[in-house]
């Protein structure tokens, strides 16, 4: 099984920078995905690491570090509509997910 | 492309009652998956196919049945609902072929059960 944790909440300003971290306990790993999901909606894919090292995609980078089970969602550049829950969630051998309880991520103005 | 749709939106159901939530899928992937999500518990899955003709248990299965006839359609049903199955059903859909296999999600079913 997993054991998947991230931080509940966090608080940013607007054009500030937010660093959500996931740990992970993992009986097999085969990717971690970071997941957004907005109120009342549902989640949306974000990004995928398999390998250790940095995936960058515009505002939003993910960070994996397989011998240490971590890995990061930076947001960069926030803006008020990144208000939401970012979700972690590692993949095991037989391609099922499991899910961190999620980080939700209020910006202000 | 309409990718996953669920149905109902929302339901209030009397305990005891019989319930079944549709998903279906017009992207031909051939895994599909149910998750329900409380509050502070994140997703949880609850019955998974990876494809037509065969399903599997998730983590949280009890009180939970699942059929997979054919590739686009993922019927969730619960039985006898009882209260401890209030929750929001997420189904999911993913082609699992190697790489990302990222898994796309419908709109949720908020169910309530009194």
């Amino acid at each position: 099984g997993q054991n998947i944790d991230q931080p509940t909440e966090m608080t940013a300003t607007e054009g500030a920078i937010v660093q959500i971290n996931c740990t992970y306990q993992t009986s097999g790993f085969n990717g971690l995905f970071w997941y957004q999901q907005h109120a009342g909606e549902a989640p949306t894919f974000l990004s995928y690491n398999v390998l250790d090292g940095l995936e960058e995609k515009g505002r939003f980078s993910s960070f994996l570090s397989r011998s240490k089970g971590y890995s990061y969602l930076l947001l960069k550049e926030l803006q008020m509509k990144d208000s939401a829950s970012y979700l972690c969630a590692v993949r095991d051998s037989d391609y099922k997910l499991s899910f961190g309880a999620g980080t939700t991520v209020t910006v202000r103005a | 492309i309409a990718g996953i749709t669920q149905a109902p939106t929302s339901q209030i159901l009397a305990a005891g009652r019989r319930m079944t939530l549709r998903c279906t899928q017009d992207m031909r992937h051939n895994a599909m998956y149910w998750y329900r999500q409380d509050l502070g518990l994140g997703l949880r899955l609850i019955h998974y196919s990876n494809t037509a003709g065969t399903t599997g248990k998730g983590e949280v299965p009890d009180g939970y049945s699942v059929s997979r006839a054919n590739t686009d359609d993922f019927p969730l049903t619960l039985a006898s609902a009882v209260p401890s199955q209030t929750s929001v059903y997420f189904c999911a859909s993913s082609d699992v072929a190697g790489g990302p296999d990222t898994q796309y999600f419908g709109p949720g079913t908020r169910l309530t059960v009194l």
